[in-house]
């Protein structure tokens, strides 16, 4: 079975950092890896997924990598922003069945 | 496109009555998920189906719930009776996938069930 973990599971921050967030996951035969972003009361945004024969995935200030043979992927986000404060998570599948991690709540401080 | 789109947002109802829950996928996803998220659990998935048939049930926490799709445009999750700790919020996502495997995967806004 698939394990994703996420370490920190709160992160805070000053505007005009960059923020790093991890993701490890047990079982490298994955075929993709997808990162949402999730605001309170709100349903998952997604906003990158990575193919397994990708090695990085970018899209504006947000660029994700993906090393499968150490488990690992990394979600980089250029010069935070007050909105960027939401909870991140990521999912890899295991045929149909996403394992999700417990995700990565950020708050970015004005 | 719409996005998956969920209703209602927001139910409130007491135990005992029944519940249902309704999804509508994006255009051309042949795969429907439906998730219960609470603080306790985080994610589950309850139900997948792929090109409208069950797949997997084996999240679905007992005889009280139960999904459909009909057609590849909508589903309804549906519980009966209701209990206080069903209450959480519930999300269908969906996604194009090939070869078994899940593609990029699209959730809707999630419907808020509280049972009283």
């Amino acid at each position: 079975k698939q394990e994703v973990t996420q370490i920190p599971a709160a992160l805070s921050v000053p505007e005009g950092e960059n923020l790093v967030l991890n993701c490890s996951f047990t079982d490298s035969a994955i075929y993709n890896l997808q990162w949402f972003r999730q605001d309170p009361g709100k349903g998952l945004t997604s906003l990158l997924l990575i193919q397994s024969s990708q090695r990085e995935q970018t899209s504006g200030r947000l660029n994700a990598s993906l090393d499968k043979s150490s488990g690992r992927s990394t979600l980089y986000i250029a010069a935070s922003q007050p909105g960027d404060s939401a909870t991140y998570l990521c999912a890899c599948p295991n045929d149909y069945k996403l394992s999700f991690g417990a995700g990565t709540t950020v708050t970015v401080r004005a | 496109d719409a996005g998956v789109i969920q209703s209602p947002r927001h139910e409130v109802t007491e135990m005992g009555q029944e519940v249902t829950l309704r999804c509508k996928p994006i255009s051309g996803h042949n795969s429907l998920f439906w998730y219960r998220q609470t603080m306790m659990r985080g994610l589950e998935l309850l139900i997948y189906f792929n090109n409208n048939v069950p797949i997997d049930d084996s999240g679905m926490p007992e005889d009280r719930f139960s999904a459909k799709m009909p057609n590849a445009s909508f589903s309804t999750l549906k519980i009966q009776p209701s209990e206080p700790r069903d209450s959480a919020v519930y999300f269908c996502a969906s996604s194009f996938s090939t070869s078994g495997y899940t593609g990029e995967l699209f959730f809707g806004e999630g419907s808020r069930l509280t049972v009283l």
